[in-house]
This record gives structure tokens, C-alpha cells and sequence, in this order.
């Protein structure tokens, strides 16, 4: 079975700071892990995965995470917040089960961009 | 090119009521997902076709949820005789092949409350 964990709720920070948003999982098998952001009314956008192709994954808005088998993380992180950041993000992981490749998601975390 | 359409956007029941959640994916798109979104939630997988077999139903919380995705492109989520419990929101996604890495392309979503 696999699952994911994002500790804590909400994360607030300043205008141009950095973004850090943890994700932890736990899985029988090596997973793949994706990151998605929800805007209000809005459907989930895919920000980034890891494929296994390369540990360092770079997204959409100046977003990356990095894929760490040893500490089982897959953190995403911006260099420099930025107000329209401001959203609900979401790590997600499937693994290779056959027919299915459902998304096992995380609880979420709400980021909030300060002036 | 579209992307995935969901309708009703919001619907209110009474309980006891049956209602039908629609979900238009991706054009050619060979997998769909059903997931369900609780309050301060992540979303929860419901159920998952492959063209219009449906391969997995682990995720349905009771025999009063039902999908179906007769002609392989179009698919209905159907709970009857709604209970408070159901209140949610509904998303479909829908993505191009088999594999656990392909992206899944979400709607916005059916706001379901039931009162």
C-alpha cells in the first residue's frame, strides 16, 4: 500500500521568499510522485512528477522538487514567492499495480503569499 | 483544445434524493478516474475505467454509488438515495494511456451538498 503524508496545513510566507512544501511517502515499491496545485474554483493542475527519469524534477512557475529515495521525500520548492502562488497544493503518488494507475493524494497544504 | 468538462458545476439535494454527475474527458483519452474531495481534504479515489471498462470500484463508498462509461468517452457517477456523508466535491480526470507516469488532467469539479 502506499501512502502520502504533507505535514502541516498552511504555510505563509513573504513576498519573494522561498517556498518550501514538504511531502513524505511511503510505499512497498519506488513510487512516482507528482505535485499538483488547486486554485479556487478551479480544477487540479499538474505543477510537476518524477518519472524516475531524473531525481531533480523542474515544473511550470518556476517550481522543482527533488526526489529523495534515502529520506522518502519529494519536496517542492520556489526560489521566490510570488502573490498568484497563493493556492492549495497537493503531492500525489501511484505506483505500477497493472491496470490502474490511481493517485494516492496527500491532505494538502494552503500557501499564502504576504505583500 | 478542451480540457476536462464536469457538469453540474454545483448541485443540491435533499437527502434521499438520487442525483448524476457528469464528466466529459479529454478527447481520446483511454483512462478516466473518479475521486472524491471532502472538506480540507485530499481527493480520494472513487473508481477507474479503461475505454469503457470499469477495471476498479474499491474506492465507491457504498452500493449506492454507481459509474458507468457506456461508449468509452462520457461517463456518469450516479449516488442514490444521498446521505449527508456524501457531501463533496466530485472530480473526474482523464489521461491519455495506461501508464502510472502518464499526467491526469482534472475537472473542476460537482460541488454536491446534500441537506
Amino acid at each position: 500500500a502506499q501512502s502520502v503524508t504533507q505535514l502541516g496545513s498552511h504555510v505563509s510566507v513573504s513576498e519573494g521568499a522561498l517556498v518550501l512544501l514538504r511531502c513524505n511517502y511511503s510505499s512497498s515499491v519506488p513510487p512516482y510522485l507528482f505535485w499538483y496545485v488547486q486554485y479556487p474554483n478551479q480544477g487540479l493542475q499538474l505543477l510537476l512528477k518524477y518519472t524516475s527519469a531524473a531525481t531533480l524534477v523542474k515544473g511550470i512557475n518556476g517550481f522543482e522538487a527533488e526526489f529523495k529515495k534515502s529520506e522518502t521525500s519529494f519536496h517542492l520548492t520556489k526560489p521566490s514567492a510570488h502573490m498568484s502562488d497563493a493556492a492549495e497544493y497537493f503531492c500525489a503518488g501511484s505506483v505500477s499495480t497493472g491496470a490502474n494507475s490511481k493517485l494516492t493524494f496527500g491532505k494538502g497544504i494552503t500557501l499564502s503569499v504576504r505583500p | 483544445g478542451a480540457g476536462v468538462s464536469q457538469s453540474p458545476r454545483y448541485k443540491v439535494a435533499k437527502r434521499g434524493q438520487d442525483v448524476a454527475l457528469r464528466c466529459d474527458p479529454i478527447s481520446g483519452h483511454v483512462s478516466l478516474f473518479w475521486y472524491q474531495q471532502a472538506l480540507g481534504q485530499g481527493p480520494e479515489f472513487l473508481t477507474y475505467f479503461q475505454n469503457e471498462a470499469q477495471l476498479d470500484k474499491s474506492g465507491l463508498p457504498s452500493d449506492r454509488f454507481f459509474a458507468e462509461r457506456p461508449e468509452g468517452s462520457v461517463s456518469t457517477l450516479k449516488i442514490q438515495r444521498t446521505q449527508q456523508e456524501d457531501s463533496a466535491v466530485y472530480l473526474c480526470a482523464s489521461s491519455p494511456g495506461l501508464a502510472p507516469t502518464d499526467t491526469q488532467y482534472f475537472g473542476p469539479g460537482t460541488r454536491l451538498t446534500v441537506l
